[in-house]
């Protein structure tokens, strides 16, 4: 069993649309929570950490639930800039080593 | 431009040639970072520097790989006897102790070993 599993997708979504997709991750210690986007053929962007009381920023909504070891993230009113690869990823010990999963690829289409 | 820089940005190298590749973190940061990623999977951890102190390394990370933070600000990651399954984008990312490790990647360097 990998330690983040990520449904890889494509989600096609219809600008203006609301998309959630979910991560489920392995090791119950884990102590931090991110989801990063990354574009075709470049470095993975920091979206958002993710909180314990769950956490917005603009169009973003990230969810953590600790009992159920699984993250998720809505984004509201799709733009066409969104269409990118989202990489869900653990922080499983005190010191920084991530763990990334596959990544969700999402396509937002006019 | 005060982001984390990587150079070179891409390296075509021949099989059993040693290449290195080089990464400037953040200024302030004083954590850094190695991955590697290969096409359609999430970066894999390789080695991680607090400072100059190399304080953790992957089992990914054969005797053929060596990294380096000489004076706790860039970094050096070799690579000896290059073999085709090294072909991958090697990221760097670096972070501030105390930031909830929020780590920021460079552009990555992109390896095709032929």
């Amino acid at each position: 069993r990998k330690e983040v599993e990520q449904d890889p997708g494509p989600f096609n979504v219809p600008e203006g649309a609301t998309v959630a997709f979910n991560c489920t991750y392995s090791n119950s210690a884990s102590q931090s929570f991110f989801w990063y986007r990354q574009d075709c053929r470049k470095e993975p962007k920091l979206l958002m950490s993710v909180y314990s009381s769950g956490n917005e920023d603009g169009r973003f909504t990230a969810q953590l639930n600790r009992a159920s070891q699984y993250i998720s993230l809505l984004i509201r009113d799709s733009k066409l800039s969104d269409s990118a690869t989202y990489l869900c990823v653990v922080n499983p010990v005190n010191w920084g080593k991530l763990q990334f999963g596959a990544g969700t690829q999402v396509v937002v289409t006019p | 431009d005060t982001g984390v820089s990587q150079n070179p940005r891409h390296k075509i190298t021949k099989r059993g040639q040693n290449v290195t590749f080089r990464c400037d973190p953040i200024s302030e940061h004083n954590r850094l970072y190695w991955y590697r990623q290969t096409l359609g999977q999430g970066p894999e951890f390789l080695t991680y520097f607090q400072n100059e102190a190399q304080l953790e390394k992957s089992r990914l990370l054969s005797d053929r790989f060596s990294a380096e933070r000489p004076k706790g600000s860039f970094s050096t990651l070799e690579i000896q006897r290059t073999e085709q399954g090294d072909s991958a984008m090697y990221l760097c990312a670096s972070s501030v102790r105390g930031s909830s490790y929020e780590q920021y990647f460079g552009p990555g360097t992109r390896l095709t070993v032929t």
